[in-house]
């Protein structure tokens, strides 16, 4: 099982929007509505953001959406903060035989 | 709230095994998935499995498969990854987090273990 295909950097100003895609396939992205995005601080455990491609956690900022078209899902940072500079994963559930599987993986960086 | 708290790093040798064990506090511990996630150094994050407590059932990635074990003890809140046969690749930082309330998404995780495997 290949991991999801995501940009390995994305850059705004504060105060700006971000977005970040998730590539995958019909048996993973586009086969379910159980993508879900992290964010990781350096040396910190990641973070539920979103789940169930567009829902967010108690406690995230609604600074942070989610959607998905096809096979490809999206993760959108309104209004940049200097806090909001992590990497960021997706994930989605992969079927019975895989089960899980991640992105690639990009680093946000707040200029 | 819930808590995970992990066992502390390890250094192994090539070929031998590490047990990292993951204790749960706070909310019903068999009820929810628990899996393991890795980390490579500078690396991003791989599924390695997970375990449903009150089933004792686990799943595994494929690439994991016949190297990876996941338990989990329901009298201690506490579910454990070993994986054998360890090679230099296997250095990561290991990672147990538990679903927030069903699915496939995390809303609790561990500090993170890291396993070193060096001769």
């Amino acid at each position: 099982q290949s991991a999801l295909t995501q940009p390995p950097s994305a850059s705004g100003s504060p105060g700006q929007s971000v977005t970040i895609s998730c590539t995958g396939t019909s048996s993973d992205v586009g086969g379910y509505n159980y993508v879900s995005w992290y964010q990781q601080h350096p040396g910190k455990a990641p973070k539920l953001m979103i789940y169930e491609v567009s829902k967010r956690p108690s406690g995230v900022p609604d600074r942070f959406s989610g959607s998905k078209s096809g096979n490809t899902a999206s993760l959108t940072v309104s209004g940049l903060q200097a806090e909001d500079e992590a990497d960021y994963y997706c994930s989605s559930y992969a079927g019975s035989n895989n089960l899980n599987v991640f992105g690639t993986g990009t680093k946000v960086t707040v200029l | 709230q819930v808590q995970l708290v992990q066992s502390g790093a390890e250094v192994k040798k090539p070929g031998s095994s590490v047990k990292v064990s993951c204790k749960a506090s706070g909310g019903t511990f068999s009820s929810y998935t628990i899996s393991w996630v890795r980390q490579a150094p500078g690396q991003g994050l791989e599924w390695m499995g997970r375990i449903i407590p009150i089933l004792g059932i686990a799943n595994y990635a494929q690439k994991f498969q016949g190297r990876v074990t996941i338990t989990a003890d329901k009298s201690t809140s506490t579910a454990y990854m070993e994986l054998s046969s360890l090679r230099s690749e296997d250095t990561a930082v290991y990672y147990c987090a538990r679903v927030l309330s069903s699915g496939w998404y995390y809303g609790y995780w561990g500090q993170g273990t890291l396993v070193t495997v060096s001769s």
